[in-house]
This record gives structure tokens, sequence and C-alpha cells, in this order.
């Protein structure tokens, strides 16, 4: 079946940095957008960036563009979101989501299961 | 950036009951080229990742019961859910994706009354 699989829960020092994948299986991942999206705890959801698989081109929040890198790999079929100098407002739950795109991407139609990231000292 | 507003913050409906959510944009999310709507609903039910109901506003996504329905165009969009069922509580949010940054409404949490 179609389905997107984070990696595991992260607890990082303030300043540091992390990097969660999310690996795709059972959908053409060449041929989909993937957006990142954070929660934190009661919040609403966040949008923080997206990658067309295909091309590689990414966009990125205000907020992050500075300390945000997303990538992909055809050959794993895997994203990558990589957050940088980190504090304690970026502790949140990471998901990605992947939807079909030709042209434009038609929403999101496959979530990743959530990687929680904590920075704390 | 497009601002996405939800309204209510939260409602409570009786088991069988109509719910309506209400989302507006700060900008038309109508691409006048295809006349699509950039417009999806999301459900999201405590410790789970969302899960797409409805996109180009209207269109239900496969497997979605058809008590859900999206309707609106432009700046204004409706989430339904016609007869309100125990596992429909959770909070639902709109997601515009005709412009970067894609942005969220601040969600509506449904409750059994």
């Amino acid at each position: 079946q179609m389905q997107l699989v984070q990696s595991g829960s992260e607890v990082k020092k303030p300043g540091t940095s992390v990097k969660v994948s999310c690996k795709a299986s059972g959908f053409t991942f060449s041929s989909s957008a993937v957006q990142w999206v954070r929660q934190a705890r009661g919040q609403r959801l966040d949008w923080i960036g997206w990658i067309v698989v295909g091309s590689g081109y990414t966009e990125y929040a205000q907020k992050v563009q500075e300390r945000l890198t997303i990538r992909r790999d055809m050959s794993t079929s895997t994203a990558y979101m990589e957050l940088s100098s980190l504090s304690s407002e970026d502790t949140a739950m990471y998901y990605c989501a992947a939807g079909p795109f030709n042209g434009g991407v038609r929403a999101f139609d496959i979530w990743g299961q959530g990687t929680m990231v904590t920075v704390s000292s | 950036d497009i601002v996405m507003t939800q309204s209510p913050d939260s409602l409570a409906v009786s088991l069988g009951e109509r719910a309506t959510i209400n989302c507006k944009s700060s900008q038309s999310v109508l691409l006048s080229s295809n006349n699509k709507n950039y417009l999806a609903w999301y459900q999201q039910k405590p410790g789970q990742p969302p899960e797409l109901l409805i996109y180009w506003a209207s269109t239900r996504e496969s497997g979605v019961p058809d008590r859900f329905s999206g309707s609106g165009s432009g700046t204004d969009f409706t989430l339904t859910i016609s007869s309100l069922q125990a596992e429909d509580v959770a909070v639902y949010y709109c997601q515009q994706y005709y412009r970067t940054p894609l942005t969220f409404g601040g969600g509506t949490k449904v409750e059994i009354k």
C-alpha cells in the first residue's frame, strides 16, 4: 500500500541540527511533491517547506528559510528534512506528506506517522 | 502569504446531526485557467497524522464516507458532515495549495454534544 515511513524520535540540544527521513513506498515517488509540516503540542499545523521530487525544486517558509534544507534521494525513494541551529521553539511533531505532482500538486494524500523532535538542554 | 481563517474554533454536535465548518482565505485560491479551487480539508484524530478528506474544494478522497462534503469557491469554503458519527470526533483543517507558503487554517475541533 502507499505509505511514508519516517525515522524515529530525536532529542537534540539547542544550537545543534536534526535530520529526519521519510521513505516512500507503494506509489511513484518521482511523480510526487513532498511537504513538511510541523505541529507543536496542541497547536495548529505549520507548513515549513516542500520539494517537487522529480525536479528537486524546493521552497521554504520564511521563518525557517535560513535553517532548513529539504532533499530527496530518488534511488531510495526517500525525502529528508534537516533543520539547523535548533531552539526550544523547534520542539514539535514533524510530518512529511506526499501528493501527486503533474505541473502542480493535487493536495497531499499520503502522510507519514510523524517524528517527534525535542530540543532541550 | 495567504491567510486561512477557520470558524468556529470548536463545535459540539449531537450524533446524527449536521456539522458545518467554514474556511476563508485572504486571497482567492481559484485558478481561472482550469477553474479549480486549490483548497483541501484534512481530519486529524488525537495522536494521529492528518488524513486528506477533500481536495479541489469539493472532490472527496477515495474511501472517505459520503457524509463528508466540501463546497465553496474563491475565498469562502465549507466542510459539511451531514450526519455526525462518533468516529468523526477530530480536529479539521483547511489548507490552500494555490501558492507557497501552503498555509493551513487554525483548525476546528468537533465534539459530540
